[in-house]
């Protein structure tokens, strides 16, 4: 069955840097890949996500690029906000009657001021 | 619109007692996924429910099981609970039109097994 390797699994930068969160899957069938931000004591929040026909997709300060080929998926977060400060969870899903997700072991994202 | 409901929010059981949660999803949604959130293993898909029929399974023993109302609302069981059941209980709602892959979360049930 599908497998997600995320890394790192900690990350500290500093406010206003950017960051980095990457991801790769084994089932080559994978055609969407979303991404979810928990705070402490809250539920996953989506807050991107990109399907296989897309290489690259871009919200504000969060981008998503995806390589098909090397079955790898990134979060890019630029000029970092202490509210960014979270557990960032990668998926990947075969969709359709297969949409169950499967996700990466999360990232703690720390933002210092 | 509302978003996805979970109750009971926190639950205390011993072990080899049963226990039933539920979740209703955003209105329209008729996709209801059940996942287990622990420190060390993550998020770990359970099972999906669709029209009222169990669409996926994940690898988890027999004990969890799960059912779907013609409502979309859904249930989960977990009979002959052990302590490494003790877990958040995450449902995830999806199927509007035109985003049909998109899951969103309920705020999950805190369940803890002494």
């Amino acid at each position: 069955g599908e497998n997600v390797e995320q890394h790192p699994s900690t990350l500290s930068v500093q406010e206003g840097d950017s960051a980095v969160i990457k991801c790769t899957y084994s089932d080559s069938a994978s055609n969407y890949f979303p991404w979810y931000k928990q705070e402490l004591g809250k539920r996953p929040q989506l807050i991107i996500d990109i399907r296989s026909n897309v290489g690259e997709k871009k919200d504000q300060r969060i981008a998503v690029t995806l390589n098909k080929t090397a079955k790898h998926f990134s979060l890019h977060i630029t000029e970092t906000q202490p509210e960014d400060s979270a557990v960032y969870f990668c998926a990947a899903s075969k969709g359709g009657s297969q949409g169950n997700l499967i996700f990466g072991k999360g990232t703690k994202l720390s933002v210092k001021p | 619109k509302a978003g996805v409901t979970q109750t009971p929010r926190y639950l205390i059981k011993t072990r080899g007692q049963q226990v039933t949660l539920s979740c209703s999803p955003i209105s329209g949604h008729r996709s209801v996924s059940w996942y287990q959130q622990t420190p060390g293993q993550g998020l770990q898909f359970l099972f999906e429910y669709f029209s009222e029929t169990q669409r996926n399974k994940g690898n988890f023993p027999g004990r969890f099981s799960g059912r779907q109302f013609s409502n979309s609302r859904s249930e989960m069981n977990v009979s002959t609970l052990e302590l490494g059941d003790s877990a958040l209980y995450l449902c995830a709602s999806s199927g509007a039109w035109g985003h049909l892959n998109e899951q969103f979360f309920g705020p999950g049930t805190r369940l803890t097994v002494l």
